[in-house]
């Protein structure tokens, strides 16, 4: 199956963490992506991870893959209002596959 | 990574019309994707763009619907045809860089349909 699972809606004051999940069901999955669209623009490529990965840091973006679970999350350290935005859960098989969404977070911040 | 310009960015169309969408990579990419957004909703891939042949359509979506080109390996048009109220939505341009797992995506053309 090609599914992929998120919550639809988080929010967070200022200054703390977000963490926001995935969940997905192909265990072909080889490429697992997080991308970022703010609003009335495209979609940016935040951060990736190879499926052999547990954990991949990025500055204030930490994502960890529990491969067993098939569970994804992307974690934002201290949240800006700058990061309110819509953020989208992706994974492909291969490099020549195509890349199956999931329906997006929307991320609120709280001043 | 790839720089991925989309013309135009946005257009309001009459049912009935078409609508010819152009994707220019600033360097040569190895696949080129086509993807559709609509309001509110997640992205689905509407066809894979292959260079010098015809390209590979998802489930639910058609050639003659929605024609793509790809005349060489950093140019791409996605073409809505006859459009009605249901084709509204933002159309976004992807590419792989060769050699790169790593998928951009263009702005998008942002359509609707009156």
């Amino acid at each position: 199956g090609e599914d992929v699972e998120q919550s639809l809606f988080l929010s967070v004051r200022e200054g703390d963490s977000s963490v926001i999940n995935c969940t997905y069901t192909d265990s072909s999955s080889t490429y697992l992506y997080w991308y970022k669209q703010e609003p009335g623009a495209g979609l940016q490529l935040l951060t990736y991870i190879f499926s052999n990965m547990d954990m991949k840091q990025d500055q204030r973006l930490t994502v960890l893959l529990n491969k067993k679970d098939k569970h994804l999350s992307l974690r934002i350290a201290d949240t800006q209002t700058g990061d309110s935005a819509i953020y989208f859960c992706a994974y492909k098989g291969t490099s020549y596959d195509k890349v199956i969404f999931g329906p997006g977070t929307s991320l609120s911040v709280i001043p | 990574s790839a720089v991925i310009s989309q013309k135009p960015s946005r257009d309001i169309c009459q049912r009935g019309t078409s609508l010819t969408i152009q994707c220019q990579v600033d360097s040569q990419v190895t696949m080129m994707f086509w993807y559709r957004q609509q309001p509110g909703q997640s992205l689905t891939l509407i066809a894979t763009a292959n260079q010098g042949s015809e390209a590979t359509y998802e489930s639910g979506f058609v050639i003659d619907k929605f024609p793509i080109s790809r005349p060489n390996l950093t140019f791409s048009t996605l073409t809505v045809s006859n459009m009605s109220p249901e084709d509204s939505s933002i159309y976004l341009c992807s590419v792989v860089g060769t050699g790169t797992y790593e998928q951009y995506f263009g702005p998008g053309t942002r359509l609707t349909v009156t």
